[in-house]
């Protein structure tokens, strides 16, 4: 079975420092993974996803993420956070596609991040 | 043009109403979706429709009955909600449900 952990609750950065959001996962074949920022009162906004290729994923508002399959990790960064970044992140792993399976969406618990002027 | 929209953006209703959410696309996507989201958690899924038709319930009780009535659109009707079913109802679609999905900005329903 596919999961997806995202083991912070909270990051707290400064404005202008990196910023990284981390994301495990556990699947079978290949992964499928997607990073989805939400702001207050707002829908989930599509940030960027992995499905192959070059390990290193360029994504909406600066925002990058890394594929390292032999950590199983998929990591967000961006390397100067504006406060404006403060917001509900989440991981999220597409289930294996098979005769019997949808490919459905398994997202992680979020971390909230909070950019400090 | 990815935007998903909703409407109406806010709904309050007793245990006894009927209401209905509506979510419209135009990117001519053939995948839609709707999710349950509580406070600071992950949304949780509800139903999938592919190609106008439904693949998924997980089963969501009867009280949600969802209805696809053309590429474009998207109706979750709602009877005889519970308090607990006070949530923020997103609304997404995809290209295909191998696709990034597209959130609408969502229907927060308070139950009383």
């Amino acid at each position: 079975a596919q999961s997806v952990a995202q083991p912070e609750d909270q990051v707290n950065v400064a404005e202008g420092n990196p910023l990284t959001v981390k994301c495990t996962y556990s699947v079978s074949g290949n992964p499928y993974l997607f990073w989805y920022v939400q702001y207050p009162n707002r829908g989930l906004q599509f940030l960027l996803k992995y499905i192959t290729g070059d390990n290193l994923v360029k994504g909406s508002y600066g925002f990058e993420a890394e594929f390292n399959k032999s950590q199983t990790s998929f990591h967000l960064k961006k390397p100067s956070a504006l406060v404006s970044d403060s917001a509900l992140y989440f991981c999220a792993v597409r289930e294996k596609m098979t005769t019997d399976s949808w490919g459905k969406l398994q997202f992680g618990a979020g971390t909230q991040v909070v950019v400090t002027p | 043009d990815t935007e998903v929209t909703q409407t109406p953006k806010h709904l309050v209703m007793g245990m006894t109403n009927k209401k209905s959410l509506k979510c419209e696309q135009h990117m001519g996507h053939r995948a839609m979706y709707w999710y349950k989201q509580k406070a600071k958690k992950p949304p949780e899924l509800m139903f999938v429709y592919s190609y106008e038709k439904l693949s998924i319930n997980e089963s969501v009780p009867s009280r949600f009955s969802p209805e696809c009535p053309n590429s474009s659109l998207l109706n979750l009707h709602l009877h005889a909600l519970q308090p607990e079913d006070s949530a923020l109802y997103l609304c997404a679609s995809s290209q295909t449900r191998l696709d990034e999905q597209y959130f609408g900005p969502g229907t927060r329903l308070t139950v009383t």
